[in-house]
């Protein structure tokens, strides 16, 4: 079955910086990749994705790189503010795994002021 | 707005007293997920319904159980909780067949295991 692979585990930046939050997938037939952020107390939630023909796909401060031979994805946020401070899950999701994805670790980052 | 809800976001249950979390959607997609997520750990899937049909995983205890009745409904029933089980416990729904299998989380059901 699919094994994904998320680093660094923690992650703290300045206020400001940029955080990059990387992935990495074992099966090549996985062709859809989304990005969670879970605050305290809630369900995750959908923040960014990029299919398997698009190699990169922004949205405002956030973006999401793919590179399909290496087997791996990252997280790009920009411009970092405290209100980004939460737990990013990444996730790989193909038709071999019969309609469900299989998720990361998981990344906590905090954003100090 | 369409989207998914879980009721109640807090539960307490007796060790081995059943307890069943129910989750609802808006969104009349045709996939309903429960997920089993501890502290800091990423969410786990314990089965899904496509449509009618139950899939489960093949390391979810016997003791997790699910009915979907209809579309908009799915529950998940712990016929004998233990410690192990308390958990934060995600129902998701997605739609499958479309271009994009988003999946959209509900706020999730807080266990709590005396």
């Amino acid at each position: 079955g699919e094994n994904v692979e998320q680093h660094p585990s923690t992650l703290s930046v300045q206020e400001g910086d940029s955080a990059v939050i990387k992935c990495t997938y074992s099966d090549s037939a996985s062709n859809y990749f989304p990005w969670y952020k879970q605050e305290l107390g809630k369900g995750p939630q959908l923040i960014i994705d990029i299919r398997s023909n698009v190699g990169e796909k922004k949205d405002q401060r956030i973006a999401v790189t793919l590179n399909k031979t290496a087997k791996h994805f990252s997280l790009h946020i920009t411009e970092t503010q405290p209100e980004d401070s939460a737990v990013y899950f990444c996730a790989a999701w193909g038709n071999t795994n019969a309609g469900k994805s299989t998720f990361g670790d998981g990344t906590t980052l905090t954003v100090k002021p | 707005d369409a989207m998914v809800i879980q009721n109640p976001r807090y539960q307490v249950t007796q060790f081995g007293k059943p307890v069943t979390l129910s989750c609802s959607q808006t969104l009349n997609h045709n996939v309903m997920y429960w997920y089993q997520q501890k502290s800091s750990q990423a969410p786990k899937l314990l089965f899904h319904y496509y449509d009618k049909d139950f899939n489960n995983e093949a390391d979810t205890p016997d003791n997790f159980q699910s009915r979907r009745p209809n579309t908009s409904f799915c529950f998940l029933d712990i016929r004998s909780p233990g410690l192990g089980d308390a958990a934060m416990y995600l129902c998701a729904t997605g739609y499958s067949g479309s271009l994009q299998e988003t999946q959209y989380f509900g706020p999730g059901t807080r266990l709590l295991v005396l």
